[in-house]
């Protein structure tokens, strides 16, 4: 079966841009999961979202938002990009609960802030 | 705020060796989950340990949950070129909204050498 889809897989983007990254789950999987991971940080919670509601949200700054369809593929945005935005954007999926499930990860959307 | 510590942050060993990483949480956690993460790719599910004392093992790789529920390990014994790359432990955090999320270490990056 599919596994986790992000899309685009690499991303560059000027300083004060807006960017859109897409994620479709596991058929089934409706929870979703965003964390930012970089090399000085690791992996940082962004938002959970269950069947089309955010269940949780971590410590970023409202410029990071994000959404899920009824389909449950999932979208976030970051608006006004800031160098420090350069990351590993990674979406994980998981059948319920994810501290009960566990996660899928998908490959995850490079992204870079010139 | 809930904290989930990994040490160590980095491992080199020659390949034959064997290799621990130790989890460690402020607080008392329903379960941990571990999960692997090769270089260039994305975190992969390993294993949730769920009971107090819990051991589980794969092949080479025995995971442990402490008595106290508050930490954990991983050990890979005699260590492969085919281990490389950062471990990750993660535990569930409640969050104020009801759900709870899942708190990652930030990985212990193994290095085997040949």
């Amino acid at each position: 079966k599919a596994g986790v889809t992000q899309t685009p897989r690499y991303l560059i983007k000027t300083r004060g841009q807006q960017v859109t990254l897409s994620c479709s789950p596991i058929s089934g999987h409706r929870s979703v999961s965003w964390y930012q991971q970089t090399p000085g940080q690791g992996l940082q919670f962004l938002f959970e979202y269950f069947s089309e509601t955010q269940r949780n949200k971590g410590n970023f700054p409202g410029r990071f938002s994000g959404r899920q369809f009824s389909n449950s593929r999932s979208e976030m945005n970051v608006s006004t990009l800031e160098l420090g935005d350069s990351a590993l954007y990674l979406c994980a999926s998981s059948l319920g609960t994810p501290s009960n499930y566990g996660y899928t990860f998908g490959s995850g959307t490079r992204l870079t802030v010139v | 705020g809930q904290q989930v510590m990994q040490i160590p942050q980095y491992q080199h060993v020659q390949e034959g060796e064997d290799f621990t990483t130790y989890c460690n949480s402020s607080t008392t956690l329903s379960n941990i989950q571990w999960y692997k993460q090769r270089p260039g790719g994305h975190p992969v599910f390993l294993i949730q340990l769920v009971k107090s004392g819990e051991v589980k093992k794969q092949k080479r790789l025995t995971f442990q949950f402490g008595e106290a529920k508050k930490n954990s390990s991983l050990h890979i014994t005699a260590t492969q070129t085919t281990d490389v790359g950062t471990y990750f432990c993660a535990g569930p955090t409640l969050f104020s909204g009801g759900y709870n999320k899942l708190i990652f270490g930030a990985g212990t990056r193994l290095a085997v050498h040949p």
